[in-house]
């Protein structure tokens, strides 16, 4: 059964960081692109940084670019999303999905609120 | 970047309607969209792929179709689980791109 399990959300203050974590399993991790994608309270989704299969490559969108970082350690089969200069614009719910072209499995969700 | 229009952003239906929500893309996606059933508090939970491929474990009341640019999600007949908000997305290149999302509410 492939499962994903995001931690390391919590309260933050404007400009500070956050490392947010998501241990797969069920899977062969390092064959597969991995992607964060986030939703802010009663609002849509949004793609936020994917990671190729075997780290060499990432992608950002405009709005997170040369803040947030996407990594991966294939050998603990753990994806990571470091975030900095974190704003008020990036409360949200950070999800963990495997891509694969499909985005079929998402994990729960770990939510970071940016607030003073 | 591809945009995805999404119609309707609401609506309310009864237990045993057909209803069908849609999805326009701004360039070819050929058939890389999926959709995506959320409940309150939930994951966002995978119901179609490649357009009309039925994901695992979903009721055979969902499909989904392409007409064109023109993509659409239908259920045959509504049952009070259905509802939820559902959301398109095109991976055929990045960055994928979501609808907005149709809020789907039982009369």
């Amino acid at each position: 059964e492939v499962q994903l399990v995001e931690s390391g959300g919590g309260l933050v203050q404007p400009g500070r960081s956050l490392k947010l974590s998501c241990v797969a399993s069920g899977f062969t991790f390092n064959n597969y692109w991995m992607t964060w994608i986030r939703q802010a309270p009663g609002k849509g989704l949004e793609w936020v940084a994917s990671i190729t299969n075997t780290g060499g490559s990432t992608y950002y969108p405009d709005s997170v670019k040369g803040r947030f970082t996407i990594s991966r350690d294939n050998a603990k089969s753990t994806l990571y999303l470091q975030m900095n200069s974190l704003r008020s614009e990036d409360t949200a719910t950070y999800y963990c999905t495997r891509d694969g072209g499909w985005f079929a499995y998402w994990g729960q969700g770990t939510l970071v609120t940016v607030s003073s | 970047d591809i945009q995805m229009t999404q119609s309707p952003s609401s609506m309310s239906a009864s237990l045993g309607d057909r209803v069908t929500i849609t999805c326009r893309a701004s360039q070819d996606i050929g058939n890389y969209l999926s959709w995506f059933q959320q409940k309150p508090g939930k994951s966002p939970r995978r119901m179609i792929y490649g357009a009309t491929n039925l994901a695992a474990g979903v009721p055979s009341r969902f499909s989904g179709s392409r007409s064109g640019s023109d993509y659409s999600l239908t259920i045959s007949s509504l049952e009070s689980e259905d509802m939820a908000i559902y959301y398109c997305l095109q991976s055929i290149q990045y960055p994928p791109t979501f609808g907005s999302g149709t809020k789907l509410e039982i009369k």
